[in-house]
């Protein structure tokens, strides 16, 4: 099965950087996801990281090591636009290998 | 291109009622999934059809709900009965069959059961 943790709230200052974490315990790893879902809409898709390190996409980097079981995402230059939840999601393997276990998600408050 | 669409967007019945949610995935994205959303918590996977096939149902409570895709492209996905805990957004997702792991959502039916 899998297991996924990570903070249920984080409030940044708008203008300022913000790294939301998220560790996972899993019987098979195939990759790592990040959705932004605003309230009352559906979730988008961020990032993907399948191997160790880092990869950026404009405001938004995220980060994966596989042998520690972590993933974070760093927003840079916070907006208010991007005050959301922010779920990790972690697919698996096997015979439903496109699944996707989600985390409860990370409700980011940007304040003035 | 067009996103997935969901209908109804709402809905609210009495518990044990029945009701009724239809998706029509993004052209051309053989897998299509189905999740429950309850306040507060991430997306749980409900079902996920590769065209008209169940590639995986064993988080779906068989006893009340069901699913199909009989022609492999649109689904829909029924309650019945409804209980008070079925109260949860109902999102669709697809993704594309080669190598396409990303998962696109709907905007979702929100159920309320009374």
């Amino acid at each position: 099965g899998q297991n996924i943790d990570q903070p249920t709230e984080m409030t940044a200052t708008e203008g300022a950087i913000v790294q939301i974490n998220c560790t996972y315990q899993t019987s098979g790893f195939n990759g790592l996801f990040w959705y932004q879902q605003h309230a009352g809409e559906a979730p988008t898709f961020l990032s993907y990281n399948v191997l160790d390190g880092l990869e950026e996409k404009g405001r938004f980097s995220s980060f994966l090591s596989r042998s520690k079981g972590y993933s974070y995402l760093l927003l840079k230059e916070l907006q208010m636009k991007d005050s959301a939840s922010y779920l990790c999601a972690v697919r698996g393997t096997g015979a439903g290998s496109y699944q996707l276990t989600f985390g409860k998600g990370t409700k980011l408050s940007v304040i003035p | 291109e067009a996103g997935v669409a969901q209908s109804p967007r709402y809905k609210i019945i009495e518990k044990r009622q029945s009701v009724a949610f239809w998706c029509n995935p993004i052209s051309g994205h053989a897998t299509l999934y189905w999740y429950q959303q309850i306040l507060g918590q991430g997306p749980k996977l409900l079902i996920q059809f590769q065209n008209n096939g169940v590639v995986d149902d064993s988080q779906l409570p068989k006893d009340r709900f069901s699913a199909e895709r009989l022609k492999g492209v649109d689904s829909t996905l029924k309650i019945q009965p409804a209980k008070l805990e079925d109260s949860a957004v109902y999102l669709c997702a697809s993704s594309a069959l080669a190598g396409g792991e990303t998962q696109y959502f709907g905007p979702g039916t929100r159920l309320l059961v009374l």
